[in-house]
Order: C-alpha cells, then sequence, then structure tokens
C-alpha cells in the first residue's frame, strides 16, 4: 500500500518568515495531493490540493509544489501570522483512500 | 451545499460500556464515508470506509465496528469500551474514494475512564 513521510514533525517559526513542510510518498499511481489544516480541537479542513498533471499550485500565501519523479510534494506557506499554527496533513490519494501523513505542527511566534 | 453533522461533541464513558457514535451528511447521494481516529492531537487513523449502503471496509482491527443504515447515515459503535479507546474521532465523506477532498465533521472528544 501507499506509505506517505511527513516531516518535520514540528516547526517553529518568526511571524513572516516562510515556512515548508515536505512529504514524500511511495506509491507512483498516487495522482491526488492533498493538504489539511487543523487548528486546536477543530477538524481538518483542506487548505490547497495539486493533482499528478500539475506541478505547482499556488493560492495567496499558500504554494504547493510536486514532484513526481522524485515522489515529493511541499507545502510552502509565505509570511506567517500567527494564526496560521495549527497542524498540517498532507496526504496522497488515487483509486484508494488517501494516505495521511503524521502532520507538522506549525507554530508561529509574534 | 453539502453538509456533515456528527455527535456527540463529547462524551465520556466507563470502561466496558458501549458506544454509538453517530454521522450524517446531506446535500449529496451516495457519499464516500469514513471514521478517523485521532489520539493525542496528531496522525489521522483510518477505522472503517464505506462506498455505499451496508457496504463497510475495516482498517484496523480491533473491538470498533461500523455500521451504514442508510445512504448518509454512518454509525460507530463498540459494544464494551476499552481506555484505549479514547482519543478524537472524526467522520469523513468525499464524493470518491480517493482522488477527491475529504470533508471532515466537527468530531467526537471520547474519554474512556
Amino acid at each position: 500500500g501507499e506509505n506517505v513521510e511527513q516531516h518535520p514533525s514540528t516547526l517553529s517559526v518568526q511571524e513572516g518568515d516562510s515556512a515548508v513542510i515536505k512529504c514524500t510518498y511511495s506509491d507512483s499511481a498516487s495522482n491526488y495531493f492533498p493538504w489539511y489544516k487543523q487548528e486546536l480541537g477543530k477538524r481538518p479542513q483542506l487548505i490547497i490540493d495539486i493533482r499528478s498533471n500539475v506541478g505547482e499550485k499556488k493560492d495567496q500565501r499558500i504554494a504547493v509544489t510536486l514532484n513526481k519523479t522524485a515522489k515529493h510534494f511541499s507545502l510552502h506557506i509565505t509570511e506567517t501570522q500567527p494564526e496560521d499554527s495549527a497542524v498540517y496533513f498532507c496526504a496522497a490519494g488515487g483509486s484508494y483512500i488517501p494516505t495521511f501523513g503524521r502532520g507538522t505542527s506549525l507554530i508561529v511566534h509574534p | 451545499s453539502q453538509t456533515i453533522h456528527q455527535w456527540p461533541a463529547t462524551l465520556v464513558q466507563p470502561v466496558g460500556s458501549p458506544l454509538s457514535l453517530e454521522c450524517t451528511v446531506e446535500g449529496t447521494s451516495n457519499p464516500n464515508l469514513y471514521w478517523y481516529r485521532q489520539a493525542a492531537g496528531r496522525g489521522l487513523q483510518l477505522l472503517f470506509y464505506s462506498v455505499g449502503i451496508g457496504q463497510i471496509s475495516s482498517e484496523v482491527p480491533q473491538n470498533l465496528s461500523a455500521s451504514r443504515p442508510q445512504d448518509r447515515q454512518f454509525i460507530l459503535s463498540s459494544k464494551k469500551l476499552l481506555l484505549s479507546d479514547s482519543g478524537f474521532y472524526l467522520c469523513a465523506w468525499s464524493v470518491t474514494t480517493g482522488s477527491d477532498i475529504q470533508y471532515f465533521g466537527a468530531g467526537t472528544r471520547l474519554s474512556v475512564l
């Protein structure tokens, strides 16, 4: 089955800095890569996703890049704000149930 | 628009007692439904998923079970809770099984004492 590794497990940055979270996957058949944000005590919510026919996607301060050859994808957050503090999950899916990474706790210090 | 309801929000149960968590989806037909457990605020462990009424797939063998008595209703049950069943339980739905967004319910925080 699919295996998704996510790093780092914890990321601490100063407000205004950039944050990068990386994920690798094992199954070359995966073609859908969503990122979810989960604030403390709340439900995970999709913030951005990318499909395998695209190399990069951007939405304001958030961007995701995908390298199919290397089987890795990354989340980039620029100009971080305290409200970006949360746990972020990557996932890889295809014709099967998505496999989630173990999550990254992002802490943005004011 | 589609909405997902999950209840109760919080539950405290003694060891050995039964469990029933319910999840319903509105505004869509034949959704794929999922139950996840999240321990210690991290990591989404898939417990069960369903692609249709009466069709349940179990990902992790344990003392929990799931049922889908109606198209948009998904129930997580246990006959006897263990201490290790404590956690944050999330229901989710999607249009397809893999290549699609998952929409999560608000979650149930279960404490087994």
